[in-house]
Parts: C-alpha cells; sequence; structure tokens
C-alpha cells in the first residue's frame, strides 16, 4: 500500500520569506509521480507542482520548487517570496503508473502567510 | 478549456432525501474520481472510473452511495436517503493516461448540507 506522510499539520511564514512544507512517502514502486496541490479557503484544489520520480531534475514553477530525494522518499515544497495569497492547506500526493492514476493524498499542511 | 464542471455548487437539504451531485470531466480525460472531504476524515477518495467502468469503489461508505458514468461527458454521485453525517464538500476530479500528462484536475465542489 502507498501511504503519504505530511508530518506538519500547520505552519506559518512572515511575508517575503521563505518556507518548506515537508511530505515522505512509502511505497516499492520505482516509477511514480508525486504533487503538490494548494487549497485556498474557496476550497478549489489547484495544482501548484508535478515530480515524475524518473527525473532527477526538481521541478520549479516560479516561486514554487520541490527538494526530490528518491532514496529517502522525501517530496518537500520551498515557497520562496511568500505571498498573502499563499495563505492555503497544502496537500502533498503520490501516484503510481499504470494504475488509472489513483492518487494517495497525505493528510495536508495548512499554512498561513502573516504580513 | 472549461475546467471540470460540478453542479450544484451548494445544496442544503433535509436528512432522508435523495441527493444527486453532477460532474463533467475535461474533455479528452479518460479518468474520473469522487472525493469526500471534511474535517474529521480530510480528503477520501469515494470511487474512480475508467473509460467509464468503475474500477474501485472500496471508499463508498455505504448501500446509500452510488455512483454511475453513462459516457465520457457525465458522471452523477447520488445519495439515498442523506443523512447529516454526510454533509461534506464532494470533489469530482479527472485526469488524462497521456503519458506525461498524468495529472488529476478537479472540479470546483458542492459543499452539501444535510439538515
Amino acid at each position: 500500500a502507498q501511504t503519504v506522510t505530511q508530518s506538519q499539520p500547520e505552519m506559518s511564514v512572515q511575508e517575503a520569506e521563505t518556507v518548506t512544507l515537508s511530505c515522505t512517502y512509502d511505497t516499492s514502486e520505482s516509477n511514480y509521480y508525486l504533487f503538490w496541490y494548494k487549497q485556498p479557503p474557496s476550497r478549489q484544489m489547484i495544482l501548484v507542482i508535478r515530480q515524475e520520480a524518473y527525473k532527477q531534475q526538481n521541478a520549479t514553477e516560479n516561486r514554487f520548487s520541490v527538494n526530490f530525494q528518491k532514496a529517502a522518499k522525501s517530496f518537500s515544497l520551498k515557497i520562496s517570496d511568500s505571498q498573502l495569497g499563499d495563505t492555503a492547506m497544502y496537500f502533498c500526493a503520490f501516484m503510481k503508473t499504470n494504475t488509472g492514476n489513483q492518487f494517495y493524498f497525505g493528510t495536508g499542511t495548512s499554512l498561513t502567510v502573516i504580513p | 478549456d472549461a475546467g471540470v464542471i460540478q453542479s450544484p455548487r451548494h445544496e442544503v437539504t433535509e436528512m432522508g432525501q435523495e441527493v444527486t451531485l453532477r460532474c463533467k470531466p475535461i474533455s479528452g480525460h479518460n479518468s474520473l474520481f469522487w472525493y469526500r472531504q471534511t474535517m474529521m476524515r480530510g480528503l477520501e477518495l469515494l470511487i474512480y472510473f475508467n473509460n467509464n467502468v468503475p474500477i474501485d469503489d472500496s471508499g463508498m461508505p455505504e448501500d446509500r452511495f452510488s455512483a454511475k458514468m453513462p459516457n465520457a461527458s457525465f458522471s452523477t454521485l447520488k445519495i439515498q436517503p442523506s443523512e447529516p453525517r454526510d454533509s461534506a464538500v464532494y470533489f469530482c476530479a479527472s485526469s488524462t493516461h497521456m503519458t506525461g500528462k498524468e495529472t488529476q484536475y478537479f472540479g470546483p465542489g458542492t459543499r452539501l448540507l444535510v439538515l
């Protein structure tokens, strides 16, 4: 079975600072995908970033980047220059390949950006 | 692209009534997922379809819940009879199996309140 663990239920960061959200996962698969989703107060689930396990290069999307450590099964999200609009719940998700794209979600980290 | 469309966006009903939630996936996507989100249980996968066929319904809480996907552009989640504990946000998501594009895209959700 696949499990995804987000050990930080809540975090806060000062506006313009950098924050890192942690995610670990457990799998015996060698090829898979990892994702971070953002859920603001509107409850919309928004894809933030996507990483393919066979790619060693860490994915980046503007102020968002990941630190993917395959051997350690770790997938942390770094948010640089935090903005008030980054206040949201962040979910880490794992997907095996060839399984119909079923996701396994972590329990989420609630991030508050403080002005 | 209109994204995943869900209706209604909000539903308030009384215990014992039938509730039908609707979802239109992104055109060309061949997987569809129904999730339920509550404070107590977080984000739960209820059921998912591949090419309109239900693949895994182990997350459906009980016989009061049923889901159908009569064609590639429409799915329903029905609760009959509804109970107060069914109050939650219900999300529909879709994805494609195209290599390199396996990502789930979420609809805005339906907020259900059962009185």
